[in-house]
């Protein structure tokens, strides 16, 4: 699975956009993008997953560029419980049942 | 359903002892998996199941071993237990959808003081 790069940390303030991105310049044609986040001492949680096209949840929204080579989750009204670290992983399509490989994230602090 | 679980939520262990770490789902879910987390660091996969009586190792297997006799169960040994394997332990369980796209779904985690 290719490698990802994020920035170590950042802040947003609570009620603007968060845009976290996520550089994976090596990224094959049947990889997806991945989005998890960790909240303080609990599991991490799926956020949301795309292949090219942009998509969007009750979540997020992730905007993956044409080429693919980076990736943006957006979180449209930042709260103090987004505050939590952002993983962005890529994952082959091909690879069945291989478990997710998980780089240092992204730490958001959201503040008031 | 209760997703995931893991027990116990606390443990600490002398060198040298040996435990298991319990992890059951009731999703119904194929996949299964154990990750370590470091303070600081990202998760690192230990061992992976892809189904009852199959597993493999991911990338820090040592010290740990694993078995999958049901779908629901997956649990985690200790062999004998060093300082180095002070961590906070989590499980997770996956399925892959009709485009073979995977969710995880990770449980509260096990922490775990080796002195």
């Amino acid at each position: 699975d290719a490698k990802t790069t994020q920035p170590p940390s950042m802040d947003c303030a609570e009620g603007r956009a968060a845009n976290l991105p996520c550089n994976h310049s090596t990224i094959s044609g049947n990889e997806y993008v991945y989005w998890y986040r960790q909240i303080h001492s609990q599991g991490p949680q799926y956020i949301i997953h795309g292949l090219k096209n942009n998509e969007t949840n009750e979540m997020a929204s992730l905007i993956i560029t044409e080429d693919r080579k980076s990736s943006t989750l957006i979180l449209p009204h930042a709260t103090l419980r987004d505050t939590a670290v952002y993983y962005c992983i890529v994952r082959s399509l091909y690879n069945a049942g291989n478990m997710l490989t998980f780089g240092g994230g992204t730490r958001l602090m959201v503040k008031p | 359903n209760a997703g995931v679980t893991q027990t116990p939520k606390f443990q600490v262990l002398k060198t040298g002892q040996s435990m298991t770490l319990q992890c059951a789902q009731d999703m119904n879910h194929e996949y299964m998996s154990w990750y370590r987390q470091d303070p600081g660091m990202g998760l690192r996969l230990i061992h992976y199941s892809v189904g009852a009586g199959i597993t493999d190792q991911g990338e820090v297997p040592n010290g740990y071993n694993v078995s999958r006799s049901t779908t629901e169960d997956f649990p985690l040994r200790l062999l004998s237990a060093a300082p180095s394997q002070t961590s906070v332990y989590f499980c997770a369980s996956s399925y892959q959808d009709r485009r073979r796209q995977e969710t995880q779904y990770f449980g509260p985690g096990t922490r775990l003081l080796v002195l």
